[in-house]
């Protein structure tokens, strides 16, 4: 049961612009991770927002989170072709394990 | 620091055998988790691990099992490989909610 869905599901853009990628969850969480998947690799952890956090910043990446309308934005700014990969949503569920569940991903193409 | 380790990378097999997909980490995390991607899918739960000795059915445990031996290695076995079971499969740790990730295993039943 997928409890983060991706938006869009694809996104093609310039070395240089701004990446904008919606999550949307179901149920109410403690926190919202993103993760970002290379072309046959594993994923890796980009960034972790709690349920009482409203915005985080990490380098390029800008991640907010409104829980009264259960979804979250993930922004690259001044994208690279390196930024070219899958991303993520991963939630976990309030007053559960540490097991999250996954959206199923958008891919994002940057060209040089 | 290896991180989180899969052998073997590549694996095909014929409908009906078994394996022991092996995972290994260094980190000292407590939770493990065995994951299958599928095109269009997603990530989902197999099994997973909150500690040494302890095991529980994730969103999709039917046609696997799970030992987890010893704080470091949590290993995913097929009985009977089935060809609905071709896809990759990823290990990963955590440590409080973030979760490390091995480079996975490409699976294909024939």
């Amino acid at each position: 049961s997928q409890q983060g869905e991706e938006d869009p599901q694809a996104l093609s853009i310039q070395e240089g612009e701004n990446a904008t990628m919606n999550c949307s969850y179901k149920t109410s969480i403690n926190n919202l991770q993103w993760y970002r998947q290379n072309s046959g690799r594993g994923l890796v952890h980009l960034i972790l927002i709690r349920s009482n956090e409203r915005e985080k910043h990490s380098g390029r990446l800008r991640v907010t989170l409104d829980t009264s309308k259960k979804s979250s934005s993930l922004l690259i700014t001044a994208s690279r072709a390196a930024d070219t990969a899958s991303y993520f949503c991963a939630t976990d569920r309030q007053g559960g394990s540490e097991k999250l569940v996954f959206g199923k991903g958008m891919k994002l193409t940057v060209n040089p | 620091n290896a991180g989180v380790t899969q052998t073997p990378k590549f694996q095909v097999l014929k409908t009906g055998q078994s394996m022991t997909l092996q995972c290994a980490q260094d980190m000292n995390h407590n939770s493990m988790y065995w994951y299958r991607q599928d095109p269009g899918m997603g990530l989902r739960l197999i099994y997973y691990s909150a500690s040494e000795g302890t095991t529980d059915k994730g969103e999709v445990p039917n046609g696997y099992n799970v030992s987890r031996l010893n704080k470091r290695e949590f290993s995913l076995r097929l009985e009977s490989a089935a060809p609905s079971q071709t896809s990759v499969y990823f290990c990963a740790s955590s440590e409080r909610q973030s979760q490390y990730f091995g480079p996975g295993t490409r699976l294909t039943v024939t």
